[in-house]
Order: structure tokens, then C-alpha cells, then sequence
């Protein structure tokens, strides 16, 4: 499996853009890069993912590095419910798509 | 409502009872999935399914059990139930394999 790196925590203030790095140096060409966040013990919910261009929706923008090495989950306008746990996970490439699930980056959004 | 629904949402239980806990979804979705997450861990894989005839395992399967009854219902059991197996369990399904996965809101477990 494609193992990813993703710094423990990171701090942010509220209304500024909030920029998450993972590095996912081992990723195959044809594995996708998946965004998701756990607020509070919820259940994790799904952000964003990507195979090789720039990505965006309505929750966040997804930077791709030509190499797909590594990654940068981009909040544009954060807010305090933005605070969670942000999990940057590599498809493996199996065929049941199970999510592997690292330590994450926690977010902390400040007044 | 719940695309995902996991019932109960909390349980209290003892060393050596059996337990289930149950997971019924909207989607549509063929794949299924059920993962427990220890305290400031993240998520474990514990069995996972493609369709009612298709059980498989995940990382941590010892000591659970699954039935999947229908494409909407997944239920995971512990048939003697003890104190490590405390954790938050979290049920999930996807169309295919690079889709979004839809998570429940989790059962929070305690074995005494």
C-alpha cells in the first residue's frame, strides 16, 4: 500500500485559507488521492480526491504535484466547524478499495 | 434521514455476551464495510463485502463476525464480547472501488 505523511497537527485562524500537506512519496500511477475529516468521533466524511489534476468542489481544492508525490488539501475561507481530523489516504491498488486510515492531521481553527 | 444508520449508537456491554451491531443503508450500494477506530487511532479495517454472497476479511477480524442479509444491510458481530474490543465502530459503503465512501455516525462500544 501507498503510505502517506501528514503532519500531526496544524493550527489555522478562522476566514483564512488552510493549506494541508501530505506526502504520499510510494503512490502507484494509477491510485487516487482521497481527502476526508472526522469531526468529533462522526463518522468521516468524504472532502475531495484526485489522480492527477488540480481538483475542487465546494468544500476545498485539491493540489496534485506533477510527480504525485505529494498533495496539499486547500480550505479556502476556514471556520471553527472546519476543526477535525484530516486523513489523506492513497487508494490501494487492490480491487475492494478499502481506506486506509493513518493518524491524520489535526486541525484546529482559531477565533 | 441517514444515507448510512448504524443502530444502537451506543451500548454497554460484558465480557463473554454477544452483541451485534447493525448497519443499513440507502445508497444502493453493493460495497460494504465496517471498520472500529481505538482512541487517537485511526481507522481499522475489520470485514468488508461486495454483494450478499461476497464476505471477506479486513485487518483485524479476529474475534467478529459479519452478515450481510440484504444489499442494504450489514451487521457485525462480536460473539464473545471482551474488554479490548472497546472502540468506536463505524460502518460504511461505496458504489465502486473509486467512489466516495459514505460513512454511519458509529457505535460507541464499551466491554466491562
Amino acid at each position: 500500500d501507498a503510505k502517506t505523511t501528514q503532519p500531526p497537527s496544524m493550527d489555522c485562524a478562522e476566514g483564512r485559507a488552510a493549506n494541508l500537506p501530505c506526502n504520499h512519496s510510494t503512490i502507484s500511477g494509477n491510485e487516487y488521492v482521497y481527502w476526508y475529516r472526522q469531526i468529533h468521533s462522526q463518522g468521516p466524511q468524504y472532502i475531495i480526491h484526485g489522480l492527477k489534476n488540480n481538483e475542487t468542489n465546494e468544500m476545498a481544492s485539491l493540489i496534485i504535484t506533477e510527480d504525485r508525490k505529494s498533495s496539499t488539501l486547500i480550505l479556502p475561507h476556514a471556520t471553527l466547524r472546519d476543526t477535525a481530523v484530516y486523513y489523506c489516504i492513497v487508494r490501494p491498488g487492490t480491487s475492494y478499495g478499502k481506506l486506509t486510515f493513518g493518524q491524520g492531521t489535526i486541525l484546529t481553527v482559531h477565533p | 434521514d441517514a444515507d448510512v444508520t448504524q443502530t444502537p449508537r451506543n451500548r454497554i456491554t460484558k465480557t463473554g455476551k454477544r452483541i451485534m451491531l447493525e448497519c443499513s443503508q440507502t445508497k444502493g450500494h453493493d460495497r460494504m464495510y465496517w471498520y472500529r477506530q481505538d482512541p487517537g487511532l485511526g481507522l481499522q479495517l475489520i470485514y468488508y463485502s461486495f454483494d450478499v454472497k461476497d464476505i471477506n476479511k479486513g485487518e483485524i477480524s479476529d474475534g467478529y463476525s459479519v452478515s450481510r442479509q440484504a444489499q442494504a444491510k450489514f451487521s457485525l458481530s462480536l460473539e464473545s464480547a471482551i474488554p479490548n474490543q472497546t472502540a468506536l465502530y463505524f460502518c460504511a459503503t461505496r458504489a465502486g472501488r473509486d467512489t466516495e465512501a459514505f460513512f454511519g455516525q458509529g457505535t460507541r462500544l464499551t466491554v466491562v
